[in-house]
């Protein structure tokens, strides 16, 4: 069985502070994939990485970077000078290999980045 | 990548009513999914539909409830039957496309 637990239900910033958000999964598979969507208050979600298990390397786009642990089995996301259009809800997601379709979801963290 | 429209965006039904959301992606697609995200909640997949033959419903879903059709390769509805609020939720149709799954904006309904 899979599982994705993103522990912080909510996290509060002030504009150009950093932020980590963390996630913890379970799998018994050997080649998986995870991933980080964004979902702003409009409700669309966003494809924000995709990571799979034999890639530890971080990986940093702009003003976001992930760090992949697979000791810990962590992949945690960090929002450096965080803007208020980072506001959102981010959700961390697993996959098995063959399974593109069938993500298992965190339960989400809330960011609130405030004026 | 892939658009994803869906329509009604949002809307607000009666008990016992039934809704059908529609989903239209601008490119051809053998599978295309179906998401439920309850009030507060992460997402769970309610069934594939693939084009050509029934859908295929995850655990804790049926077809009774959720009907779904798939009649070509860039069109799905979901059907929500027999509502209760217990449906209100934002539904998501999504596809794969270059290895990622990819949402439309969702609808979201709300059951009185």
């Amino acid at each position: 069985a899979q599982k994705v637990t993103q522990a912080q239900t909510e996290i509060s910033v002030v504009e150009k502070e950093d932020v980590t958000l963390d996630c913890v999964y379970e799998t018994r598979d050997t080649t998986y994939y995870l991933f980080w969507y964004k979902q702003p208050p409009s409700g669309e979600l966003v494809f924000l990485i995709r990571r799979n298990s034999f890639d530890e390397q971080n990986e940093i786009s702009g003003r976001y970077s992930w760090n992949f642990q697979k000791s810990t089995s962590s992949f945690n996301f960090t929002i450096t000078a965080s803007q208020v259009v980072d506001s959102a809800v981010y959700f961390c997601a697993l996959t098995q290999e063959g399974y593109d379709y069938k993500l298992s979801f965190g339960a989400g963290t809330t960011v609130t980045v405030r004026a | 990548s892939a658009v994803i429209s869906q329509k009604p965006s949002r809307d607000i039904c009666q008990r016992g009513t039934s809704l059908t959301i529609q989903c239209q992606v601008d490119s051809q697609v053998t599978m295309m999914f179906w998401y439920r995200q309850q009030p507060g909640q992460s997402l769970t997949l309610i069934a594939t539909a693939n084009q050509g033959s029934e859908a295929t419903y995850e655990s804790g879903f049926v077809i009774d409830k959720f009907p779904i059709s798939r009649p070509n390769l860039t069109f799905s509805t979901l059907t929500v039957s027999n509502m209760s609020p217990e449906d209100s939720s934002i539904y998501l149709c999504s596809v794969v496309f270059a290895n990622v799954l990819t949402f439309g904006a969702g609808s979201r309904l709300t059951v009185l």
